[in-house]
């Protein structure tokens, strides 16, 4: 079994200030995680993702993602928020079992950036 | 690459009447999905097929939903009969070798009234 956890489901930060996005997960075999964007009123499209390489994964738009098995958290930052991040944002579980590729969401977090 | 495409982008319909939804995933893409997101929420899957078989369903309501693979390609969700619970957007996406991402089409937003 799996799940994904977004410890905010709101979170609000200023322009330019650095930005810190909370998921933590759960998994029985060793999984892929993804954050994924969600523009109001578009689609979702992939930040970035970590399949089992490099702890720290660089996406696009400055953000960036950290793997820390011990901790069983990818958290999402960005060091200096712009105006155009204002969105929500998707945590994503992935594992193969079975078979096939499961996958689980998080619930999502809205980012507000102030002006 | 083509994108995965989805028809109709909108559609508005009245409650007891049906609907279908079509998908075209990525070209050599043998995951498709289909997920509900009802507004302020996240996606919920409700069905995953590998190929033209399904390997998960569980959480799509069968007694109204309904969902084809043909050829292993494209891809239709049907809901009959609608309830204004279903209001939402669908989303279709697909992936291609094991542990890659998803890409998502632009959903298709459905107001049942």
């Amino acid at each position: 079994a799996q799940s994904v956890t977004q410890l905010d489901s709101h979170v609000s930060v200023s322009e330019g200030t650095p930005v810190l996005l909370r998921c933590n997960y759960s998994s029985s075999y060793s999984p892929s995680l993804f954050w994924y964007v969600q523009h109001p009123n578009k689609g979702l499209q992939l930040l970035l993702k970590y399949t089992s390489a490099a702890t720290l994964v660089k996406g696009i738009n400055g953000f960036e993602a950290e793997f820390k098995k011990s901790e069983t958290s990818f958290h999402l930052t960005k060091p200096s928020a712009h105006m155009s991040d204002a969105a929500e944002y998707f945590c994503v579980v992935s594992v193969y079992s079975g078979g096939y590729q499961k996958v689980t969401f998080g619930t999502g977090t809205k980012l507000q950036v102030i002006p | 690459e083509a994108g995965v495409a989805q028809s109709p982008r909108y559609k508005i319909i009245e409650k007891r009447q049906s609907v279908a939804f079509w998908c075209n995933p990525i070209s050599g893409h043998a995951t498709l999905y289909w997920y509900q997101q009802i507004l302020g929420q996240g996606p919920k899957l409700l069905i995953q097929f590998q190929n033209n078989g399904v390997v998960d369903d569980s959480q799509l309501p069968k007694d109204r939903f309904s969902a084809e693979r043909l050829k292993g390609v494209d891809s239709t969700l049907k809901i009959q009969p609608a309830k204004l619970e279903d209001s939402a957007v669908y989303l279709c996406a697909s992936s291609g070798r094991v542990l890659n991402e998803q890409f998502f089409g632009p959903g298709t937003r459905l107001t049942v009234l």
